[in-house]
């Protein structure tokens, strides 16, 4: 499949904060993406998904950004809490109904 | 979006031995669902596709005779992991397809299996 995705980091945010979170992707042909937010010992969530004819999406407290031409995704997390402490994929699809997730980042929000 | 269950949500089983999971859509009928593995601290790689009524479609590098795959129903796959090793231990996950133009994907809970 395709190679989605940083080796994993760790972010740690204060409570309050904002967050980042970065995924890239390899596959051109790409051209829709989801958020996903996993607990420990459970199934991915779907936070937020854009299709690659945005740059930009928004939702509740998040934000995804699309860049295109470097292949690259952003999680954007308004004002952090400690139930947003998780880890976090990208995953991307081509027109075809397989995902290929990335490597995750595990975001650690301290009250 | 669709409620998915997986059964068993964890099991521990000795070397040898076979271990089947289910996957249940529990309110929409399921022409596609998929297998993921994922093993400690690392991302979910999707292992097979699972499709009603016909053979599984395998990821490269995923042996089809070691991970059976049946999906005899549109709200029921399961994945029988054969003669499974420790090098088999892993949580693994099911999703279901939305099957229309959105491509969304309905998580299962997982399912951690521990070989001794």
């Amino acid at each position: 499949g395709e190679s989605v995705g940083l080796h994993l980091p760790t972010l740690s945010v204060q409570e309050g904060d904002n967050s980042i979170i970065n995924c890239a992707y390899s596959n051109s042909a790409s051209d829709y993406f989801i958020w996903y937010k996993q607990e420990s010992g459970k199934g991915p969530q779907f936070i937020i998904d854009i299709r690659s004819n945005m740059d930009k999406r928004q939702g509740q407290r998040v934000t995804v950004l699309l860049n295109k031409t470097v292949k690259h995704l952003s999680l954007q997390i308004a004002a952090t809490q400690p139930g947003d402490s998780a880890v976090y994929f990208c995953a991307e699809n081509n027109n075809f109904n397989k995902f290929y997730f990335g490597s995750g980042t595990k975001l650690n929000v301290k009250p | 979006g669709a409620v998915v269950s997986q059964h068993p949500s964890w099991v521990i089983c000795k070397s040898g031995t076979s271990v089947k999971i289910e996957c249940r859509s529990l309110d929409f009928q399921a022409t596609t669902m998929f297998w993921y593995r994922q093993f400690p601290k690392q991302s979910l790689m999707l292992m097979a596709t699972s499709n009603e009524g016909s053979k599984a479609t395998y990821e490269q590098g995923v042996e089809k005779d070691k991970f059976l795959i049946n999906h005899a129903s549109l709200t029921l796959s399961t994945l029988t992991v054969t003669s499974a090793h420790p090098e088999d231990s892993s949580f693994y996950i099911c999703s279901v397809d939305s099957g229309d133009s959105r491509r969304e994907q309905f998580f299962g809970p997982g399912t951690r299996l521990t070989v001794l």
